[in-house]
């Protein structure tokens, strides 16, 4: 397996248009986590889906982000409109089972928006 | 909500030195695992423990979970070059599924 792959790596943008992040997890997890990451705030959690359900969004920021799982080899991070104070590195993770193993992270997408 | 704290945030090292990174839970903890992240890189796993005052050891690592499974350790010996990076832990809850992250030990190593 290839791991989790995420595109694009990087991603520049001008404030107020609208960025889609993609993710492929690895074959056969059933759990899926997004993460941004930011020098300040560190490594968060935005929201998780197990069996492409989600379960926890409280961490996505505002109403301008939002996440989707249409089927158990993709999901897509998007934010509309994009604001500078987005600019991050966007992480996907899956894992088989959240209670108790590892989470494989993608490479990141790193987001500019100027 | 739970907060996982990690010190220091910075640990500046001599290649060959030893050296011990700290993660606290707010709260009670099932598991905590631990993540080691290159400069521009993403996290990577190194190994998770469950029970109350478990110790694992890769090579020259050292982990251990407290006691009370509300703190955890990395523990170093013979820093190398290679050993740079920033080591995050992560602890989940018994009652959730949450993994959250502390923010992480940037470590770097003087030749």
């Amino acid at each position: 397996d290839a791991g989790v792959i995420q595109s694009p790596r990087h991603e520049v943008t001008e404030m107020g248009q609208e960025v889609t992040l993609r993710c492929k997890p690895i074959s056969g997890h059933d759990y899926l986590f997004w993460y941004r990451q930011t020098m300040m705030r560190g490594l968060e959690l935005l929201i998780y889906f197990n069996n492409n359900v989600p379960i926890d969004d409280s961490g996505m920021p505002e109403d301008r982000f939002s996440a989707k799982m249409p089927n158990a080899s993709f999901s897509t991070l998007k934010i509309q409109p994009s604001e500078p104070r987005d600019s991050a590195v966007y992480f996907c993770a899956s894992s088989l089972r959240q209670g108790g193993t590892e989470a494989f992270f993608g490479q990141g997408t790193r987001l500019t928006v100027v | 909500g739970q907060q996982v704290m990690q010190i220091p945030q910075y640990q500046h090292v001599q290649e060959g030195e030893d050296f011990t990174t700290y993660c606290n839970s707010s709260t009670t903890l099932s598991n905590i695992q631990w993540y080691k992240q290159r400069p521009g890189g993403h996290p990577v796993f190194l190994i998770q423990l469950v029970k109350s005052g478990e110790v694992k050891k890769q090579k020259r690592l050292t982990f251990q979970f407290g006691e009370a499974k509300k703190n955890s350790s990395l523990h170093i010996t013979a820093t190398q070059t290679t050993d740079v990076g920033t080591y995050f832990c992560a602890g989940r809850r018994a009652a959730g599924n949450k993994l959250t992250f502390g923010g992480g030990t940037r470590v770097l190593v003087k030749p």
